[in-house]
């Protein structure tokens, strides 16, 4: 399979609670990507980060990796309803891009 | 920042007609295009890579006679669904870098294109 695995697969928070997504892949990376994608629209690029990175930020989010054991979390911080939205790791290797499943985010106000 | 628009954004076909999708690179030199596709509520599946000037790599499984890719130029790339049958009913998003082939630290996507096969 192309795609990695994401947990979960679905979070419903209230307005102001964190939310946390993780990704798993499956090869060595050069780096590791978060994008957003509401429903029926385009993706929008949230954050990279490098294989030799540990930990990223970008406002309300954070980024962790961890290569050794091919997994990424994705920290949303004080989430609010804009914020619902399937959010989809991808890993860059082998000159090509492969998404993983997804998290579908519900917050309610 | 970098733009790649695709064309049309939605499209309704008949079944057994073909279409013609287009990505382009508005503002930069695209030396490597890629073309996804996702059904509802999945995720993004690499359907091909093409690279300017040559032959579209495609994903094991995809069917290259059915899904025609051409990269004739920096900023041009085009996927034709020939054939179209409902199943074929799909969003499809292209994306575009400027490496050419090699480590990238962003792709940029269009904004993708719904097609609805009859």
């Amino acid at each position: 399979s192309q795609q990695g695995e994401e947990d979960p697969q679905a979070l419903s928070i209230q307005e102001g609670e964190n939310a946390t997504m993780n990704c798993s892949y499956k090869t060595s990376i050069n780096n590791l990507q978060w994008y957003r994608q509401n429903s029926g629209r385009g993706l929008v690029h949230l954050i990279l980060i490098r294989s030799n990175e540990r930990e990223k930020h970008s406002g309300r989010l954070r980024v962790t990796l961890d290569t050794s054991k091919k997994s990424s979390s994705l920290l949303i911080t004080a989430s609010r309803a804009a914020d619902t939205a399937s959010y989809f790791c991808a890993t860059f290797a082998g000159f090509k891009t492969i998404f993983g499943a997804g998290t579908r985010l519900f917050v309610k106000a | 920042g970098a733009v790649v628009s695709q064309h049309p954004s939605r499209v309704i076909c008949k079944s057994g007609t073909s279409v013609k999708i287009e990505c382009r690179s508005l503002d930069f030199q695209a030396t490597t295009m890629f073309w996804y596709r996702q059904f509802p509520k999945q995720s993004l599946m690499l359907m091909a890579t093409s690279n300017e000037g040559s032959k579209a790599t495609y994903e094991q499984g995809v069917e290259k006679d059915k899904f025609l890719i051409n990269h004739a130029s920096l900023t041009l790339s085009t996927l034709t669904v020939t054939s179209a049958h409902p199943e074929d009913s799909s969003f499809y998003i292209c994306s575009a870098t400027t490496r050419a082939g090699g480590s990238t630290d962003t792709q940029y996507f269009g904004p993708g294109t719904r097609l609805t096969v009859l």
